[in-house]
């Protein structure tokens, strides 16, 4: 079974400040993909990366970067000099390639409160 | 731009109602999903659909149904609406494929059963 865990529910910091967002996985497949949305208050969730999981590259774009490190199996996500359009829960969600119909399995989220 | 419409931002319905929520995408995705979202325990899913008429059960389907007569329109029903069904009602849409596509979500629907 397969599992996302994002131990940080709630994380505030002060405008400016960078902010790691931790997510650790578990999953037997050998082959799989990694993925980060935002959701601001309006509720949408808003796609921001997929990663699979030959591509232990980091990535960067803009003020956001993501650490991805199969041998912890962890993604993280790294928002640098946060802003108040920052503030949303952000969940990182994982799927195998073997699932039907190509299922997200997502972690618990983790609210960001950036404060001006 | 991927564009993943659901029929209501807020519903309030009574115990034992029969609640349907629509969702429609028009990207001609082939996969459509219908997932609650309670606090603390993210997104979970209750059915997904890989192909009209076609459905499959997620990890939470029990008390819910489903129904997919067109490609771009992805239902869920609640038979007889309870209390601990008010939630948050996302629906999301991907291509079909061997790799794991990006799926897209709509805006959301929050139902309270009163």
């Amino acid at each position: 079974a397969q599992k996302v865990t994002q131990a940080q529910t709630e994380i505030s910091v002060v405008e400016k400040e960078d902010v790691t967002l931790d997510c650790v996985y578990e999953t037997r497949d050998t082959t799989y993909y990694l993925f980060w949305y935002k959701q601001p208050p309006s509720g949408e969730l808003v796609f921001l990366i997929r990663r699979n999981s030959f591509d232990e590259q980091n990535e960067i774009s803009g003020r956001y970067s993501w650490n991805f490190q199969k041998s912890t199996s962890s993604f993280n996500f790294t928002i640098t000099a946060s802003q108040v359009v920052d503030s949303a829960v952000y969940f990182c969600a994982l799927s195998g390639l073997n699932n039907a119909g190509n299922m997200l399995t997502f972690g618990g989220g983790t609210r960001l409160m950036v404060k001006p | 731009d991927v564009k993943v419409t659901q029929s209501s931002r807020y519903l309030v319905k009574r115990t034992g109602e029969k609640v349907f929520l629509e969702c429609v995408q028009d990207m001609d995705h082939e996969n459509m999903f219908w997932y609650r979202q309670d606090p603390g325990l993210g997104l979970r899913l209750i059915y997904f659909s890989y192909d009209v008429k076609m459905k499959e059960k997620g990890d939470i389907p029990e008390g819910y149904s489903v129904s997919r007569e067109k490609k771009e329109r992805f239902s869920l029903i609640l038979e007889s609406a309870s209390t601990n069904q008010t939630s948050m009602y996302l629906c999301a849409s991907s291509l079909a494929g061997y790799n794991t596509d990006t799926q897209y979500f709509g805006p959301g629907t929050r139902l309270t059963v009163l």
